[in-house]
């Protein structure tokens, strides 16, 4: 089946630490997204990738870092500079000038 | 910069009723593409409906339809035959049809109006 997968489900950080939220797409699409999910903040967009080995900032980038290695894999690792990176992480990717598709999301706590 | 504004936190309607969600845009383009998003308390990205800004007929989608008014910057969901399963967050999203320094695809996204069906 094509789709989007984003692993863990539920990912727990402890303060200081760096952490890699995973995201893979098999539907042969170009672009690939990161957002961020605050209650009442709707989504947000933390990076962007056209093609791969490209990438772009998005409107929250600081403390956050990606890759673009593969055209399936767009990786986000949240830094210990984000000062606060309780929220729900959403990947999702398309061809460019098509809508996007989303994946199930990552829920990070920090302890 | 472009902005997308939902001014409806909430919403509630009946099972089997009918219900308008409001959107309202800010963009000085004159092409572009909008859509309404889905996100059920399982927390998926479902794509509801997208519309065209240079086509002028509402887009419809089974019980999902739009009136779009582009003079007015306004898009507003309506879902017909409201159903349990249609309980969830809307999200109404902009996307430029033009490219600016690698930014096409990009959405802008409301902050979404929470939709409760009631039996």
């Amino acid at each position: 089946d094509g789709g989007i997968t984003q692993s863990p489900k539920y990912l727990f950080r402890k303060e200081g630490q760096n952490v890699t939220l995973s995201c893979e797409q098999n539907l042969n699409h170009d672009a690939m997204y990161w957002y961020r999910q605050d209650p009442g903040q709707g989504l947000r967009l933390i990076y962007y990738s056209q093609i791969v080995n490209d990438f772009q900032k998005g409107d929250i980038a600081e403390g956050y870092s990606v890759s673009r290695e593969k055209k399936e894999s767009f990786p986000l690792t949240v830094t210990s500079a984000q000062k606060n990176p309780t929220a729900f992480y959403l990947c999702a990717s398309s061809m460019a000038w098509n809508e996007q598709f989303f994946g199930p999301g990552t829920r990070l706590t920090v302890l | 910069a472009q902005t997308v504004t939902q001014s409806q936190p909430e919403m509630s309607v009946q099972e089997a009723e009918t219900v308008t969600l409001s959107c309202t845009y800010d963009t000085s383009e004159s092409d572009y593409y909008l859509f309404w998003y889905k996100q059920p308390p399982s927390r998926q990205m479902i794509l509801v409906i997208r519309q065209e800004a240079y086509k002028q007929q509402n887009a419809t989608e089974n019980r999902f339809s739009v009136n779009f008014q582009k003079a007015a910057k306004s898009f507003s969901l309506k879902i017909s035959d409201s159903q349990l399963g249609d309980a969830a967050m809307y999200f109404c999203a902009y996307r430029s049809a033009f490219a600016y320094g690698g930014s096409q695809g990009n959405l802008i996204f409301g902050k979404g109006t929470k939709l409760s069906v009631k039996p």
